[in-house]
């Protein structure tokens, strides 16, 4: 079974802290994408990695895909109130089917 | 991009009846998923939609509780059968295009069963 651990589970920080989120698995992916999803809402895309060690940024996030293509890294700079959110990384294998493997979320808090 | 119609956007239903979900999107998708969201929580799989033939379902998901239908490339149902307390939970649907690497999703369907 393919699994998708994210750390930390919960994060609570001030408004203009930097955090780091983890996205880590035993398995190789394809490629691996991060959401965000707001309350009421579906997820919303923020990126795809596909190759190992891409490092994407996006105004203030930056996003790693690890060398093996196992494990990613978001990064959040001077984080504001509006990044607060549940935020998913899923990984995709196209290893017998093609579909995405969540990780477990990380919900995130930013504090005014 | 594509857009995705998700109905209904909630219900509360009586345990022992049957819901069926519908979406719709707006452009023609080879790939489209159904997932199961607890409040708060991360996304599981429940089975993959096939345009013309039966659904590839995950462990732990089977065709005579979860009966999902795909007959063209922009519409599919999911229906919750039997239901029980315990599918209480949000429904998504998703499609991607194969080796686009990007996925977009329906706002989802809250289900209470009491």
């Amino acid at each position: 079974t393919q699994l998708l651990e994210q750390s930390p589970q919960f994060l609570s920080i001030q408004e203009g802290e930097n955090l780091t989120v983890y996205c880590n698995s035993s398995s190789v992916f394809s490629s691996l994408q991060w959401y965000r999803q707001e309350p009421g809402e579906g997820p919303v895309l923020l990126v795809t990695v596909v190759t190992g060690g891409e490092v994407k940024k996006l105004k203030r996030l930056t996003f790693q895909f690890g060398d093996a293509r196992k494990d990613s890294s978001l990064h959040i700079t001077a984080a504001q109130p509006g990044d607060t959110g549940l935020y998913l990384c899923a990984g995709l294998t196209t290893s017998g089917t093609y579909k995405y493997i969540f990780g477990t979320g990380t919900r995130l808090k930013v504090l005014a | 991009s594509a857009v995705i119609s998700q109905k209904p956007s909630r219900d509360i239903c009586q345990r022992g009846t049957s819901l069926t979900i519908q979406c719709q999107v707006d452009s023609q998708v080879t790939m489209m998923f159904w997932y199961r969201q607890q409040p708060g929580q991360s996304l599981t799989l429940i089975a993959t939609a096939n345009q013309g033939s039966e659904a590839t379902y995950e462990s732990g998901f089977v065709i005579d509780k979860f009966p999902i239908s795909r007959p063209n490339l922009t519409f599919s149902t999911l229906t919750v059968s039997n239901m029980s307390p315990e599918d209480s939970s949000i429904y998504l649907c998703s499609v991607a295009g194969q080796g686009q690497n990007i996925q977009y999703f329906g706002a989802g369907t809250r289900l209470s069963v009491l």
